[in-house]
């Protein structure tokens, strides 16, 4: 699976944008790019997945350049509820059935 | 709510001993991996099974086993427990491209 970099930890206020960028150089043509999030003491939850351009749900957008050596998870209009790890995940997983290699996160701080 | 169960949520153990820790995945789900997360780490894959047989293994320590029996459901046996093996045990489910994550098992070494 590719590497990725991503910030070790972000802070932010209520009702801002959230950009979290992750660094993936050697990401193979087969690969998509998958955002998780987790609550301490929680289990990872899926957030959004892509390959390329750019990927809109309920909850979040995900934007690839061409290049794909890099996304950017974004979250419209955080709340204090949006304080969690983040996890950038690279590799053959559209369909869920490799494990997932977890790197160590971005740890978003959401301030009132 | 995942749909995947864990049990026991929490666990305190002595040093040297055994435990089993216990997964159920969403119904339907064939697969059941499980990860390992110590304190502010990141998730370690430890093993996969699906539909009662190992796929995949990961970062499993010898002193650590695991089994998917046929109704699906999973165990994952941690024997002479040391300190280092205190964490977070999560075990996950797939459905079409997500992984489903159960509330995880605190297991905690003295």
């Amino acid at each position: 699976l590719a590497k990725t970099t991503q910030p070790i930890s972000m802070d932010s206020y209520e009702g801002q944008e959230v950009n979290i960028t992750c660094s993936h150089n050697n990401i193979a043509t087969n690969d998509y790019i998958t955002w998780y999030q987790q609550f301490p003491s929680q289990g990872p939850r899926f957030i959004i997945q892509g390959y390329k351009t750019k990927v809109t749900n309920e909850v979040a957008s995900l934007f690839i350049p061409a290049d794909r050596k890099s996304s950017t998870l974004s979250l419209p209009r955080v709340s204090l509820s949006d304080t969690a790890v983040y996890y950038c995940l690279v590799g053959e997983v559209s369909t869920g059935r490799r494990a997932l290699t977890f790197g160590s996160g971005t740890r978003l701080q959401v301030q009132p | 709510d995942s749909g995947v169960t864990q049990t026991p949520k929490h666990l305190i153990t002595a040093t040297g001993q055994r435990v089993t820790l216990r997964c159920s995945p969403r119904s339907g789900d064939l697969s059941v991996y499980w990860y390992q997360q110590s304190l502010d780490q990141g998730l370690q894959f430890l093993i996969q099974y699906y539909n009662g047989e190992e796929r995949a293994k990961g970062n499993i320590l010898e002193r650590f086993s695991a089994q998917q029996f046929p109704d699906l459901h999973s165990e994952l046996n941690l024997s002479s427990l040391e300190l280092g093996d205190s964490a977070l045990y999560f075990c996950a489910s797939v459905r079409d491209y997500e992984q489903y994550f159960g509330p995880g098992t605190r297991l905690t070494v003295t």
